[in-house]
């Protein structure tokens, strides 16, 4: 089975701008998660989404959304960027029922 | 909510010793608890799990232990060889009800492995 894919890899913006990033599961998975991870902070929860609904939100600004679409592909977005929104942004996939999840790559998004 | 506790920061070891790293959570309600393991500029790998009916799970050189009553779990690699050398995170959820697909971290643990 493929794995989690995420793209871009890596992503320049400047302050102010919005970004989309997205997450293709593996295959079957029907629960995406998506965590912010930077040194200061480490691996923080953004979000979770199943069959297209938001089950679970982590404690980011409005600023930050996501969604998924029905073939369980997964997008997030933050507008009105910020330099401490630069970090790594990674999405996980699970079957959705239990709990073990299997990590994308990630995207590597740097705000000028 | 959960919060996670990592210790140590940083572990430095010689190949062939032991390695543990310990975690403690705050809510009792949590029942999974699995381990990343992160080289740089890779994606977290999950090394090994265990869910709250269970004391000890083993995968030959990886160990986790769980004492729920404690509310802490710790990683035990024993015979550790260079490439074991990485972060290590341990988390912690509890399944269903408002924490779906969320996991809390602890910081994180840079072990380093000398030949």
């Amino acid at each position: 089975k493929a794995g989690v894919t995420q793209t871009p890899r890596y992503l320049i913006k400047t302050r102010g701008q919005q970004v989309t990033l997205s997450c293709s599961p593996i295959s079957g998975h029907r629960s995406v998660s998506w965590y912010q991870q930077t040194p200061g902070q480490g691996l923080q929860f953004l979000f979770e989404y199943f069959s297209e609904t938001q089950r679970n939100k982590g404690n980011f600004p409005g600023r930050f959304s996501g969604r998924q679409f029905s073939n369980s592909r997964s997008e997030m977005n933050v507008s009105t960027l910020e330099l401490g929104d630069s970090a790594l942004y990674l999405c996980a996939s699970s079957r959705g029922f239990e709990d073990t999840q299997y990590f994308g790559p990630g995207t590597r998004l740097t705000v000028l | 909510g959960e919060n996670v506790e990592q210790h140590p920061s940083t572990l430095s070891v010689q190949e062939g010793d032991s390695a543990v790293i310990k975690c403690t959570y705050s809510d009792s309600a949590s029942n999974y608890f699995p381990w990343y393991k992160q080289e740089l500029g890779k994606r977290p790998q999950l090394i090994i799990d265990i869910r709250s009916n269970v004391g000890e799970k083993k995968d030959q050189r990886i160990a986790v232990t769980l004492n729920k009553t404690a509310k802490h779990f710790s990683l035990h690699i024993t015979e550790t060889q260079p490439e074991d050398s990485a972060v290590y995170f341990c988390a912690a959820s509890t399944s269903g009800g408002t924490s779906y697909g969320k996991l809390t971290f602890g910081q994180g643990t840079i072990l380093t492995v000398h030949p």
